[in-house]
């Protein structure tokens, strides 16, 4: 089954705790993001990648870290984190992440992953 | 920045149809609108996307105006299932960015 999974899905922690959230795409995307939800401020973005090594900072991306290693792999890092990182978190992979990429722009999401910063 | 912007709900009887407007005036090129809808916490899933012309498929339909500053999402038949968010996204003429507004929730009522 195509499918993104991110784990872990629920994580309780303390501040400054360095810790990491896995996503991992079966479906050969190129295109891989992250994003955060809170309430009242929707979905954003926080980095992306279009490629193997290849990661770049979307609207908010203090505090995080990312690598792509390898094509289906793009862990969240949070080196020291802080009660304001308390959020849903939401990986997508799309086949493409070109201007004018159509349909090949289409972003699957795993299910999220709800993370709690004391 | 190319930005998006949705009324942030609106109601709409089961069976009617529902229409979502989406404002995006500043953008530009051959960058692409995108639905998506969110039920509950769930990831958003993908509806539909357009460029210039109107598009149908067996979700909803967009229609894009002809200056393409705004779009609407129409959902010809709503359903209770069709309670959700609804995201109208931009993805940038460099690639990689991709802007969420802050959605529409959607209430279908009986």
């Amino acid at each position: 089954e195509a499918q993104v999974t991110q784990n872990p899905r629920y994580l309780i922690t303390v501040t400054g705790k360095k810790l990491t959230v896995t996503c991992s795409q079966n479906m050969n995307h190129e295109y891989m993001s992250w994003y955060r939800q809170d309430p009242g401020l929707g979905l954003r973005q926080i980095y992306y990648s279009m490629n193997v090594e290849v990661t770049d900072k979307g609207d908010v991306p203090e505090g995080y870290k990312v690598s792509r290693k390898e094509k289906r792999n793009f862990p969240l890092i949070l080196e020291s984190p802080s009660p304001n990182q308390t959020s849903l978190y939401f990986c997508a992979s799309s086949k493409k992440g070109l201007a004018g990429g159509g349909r090949f722009n289409e972003q699957f999401f795993g299910p999220g992953t709800r993370l709690t910063v004391l | 920045d190319a930005k998006t912007t949705q009324p942030p709900s609106m109601d709409c009887a089961e069976g009617r149809a529902a229409n979502l407007p989406c404002n995006h005036s500043t953008i530009s090129g051959n960058e692409y609108v995108y639905w998506y809808r969110q039920i509950h916490s769930q990831g958003p899933q993908y509806i539909i996307h357009g460029l210039k012309n109107n598009e149908t498929n067996e979700m909803a339909s967009l229609i894009i105006t002809e200056d393409r500053k705004s779009s609407t999402l129409i959902l010809p038949h709503a359903t209770l299932r069709d309670t959700a968010v609804y995201y109208c996204t931009i993805f940038y003429n460099q690639g990689g960015k991709l802007i969420f507004g802050q959605g529409t929730e959607l209430s279908v009522k009986p």
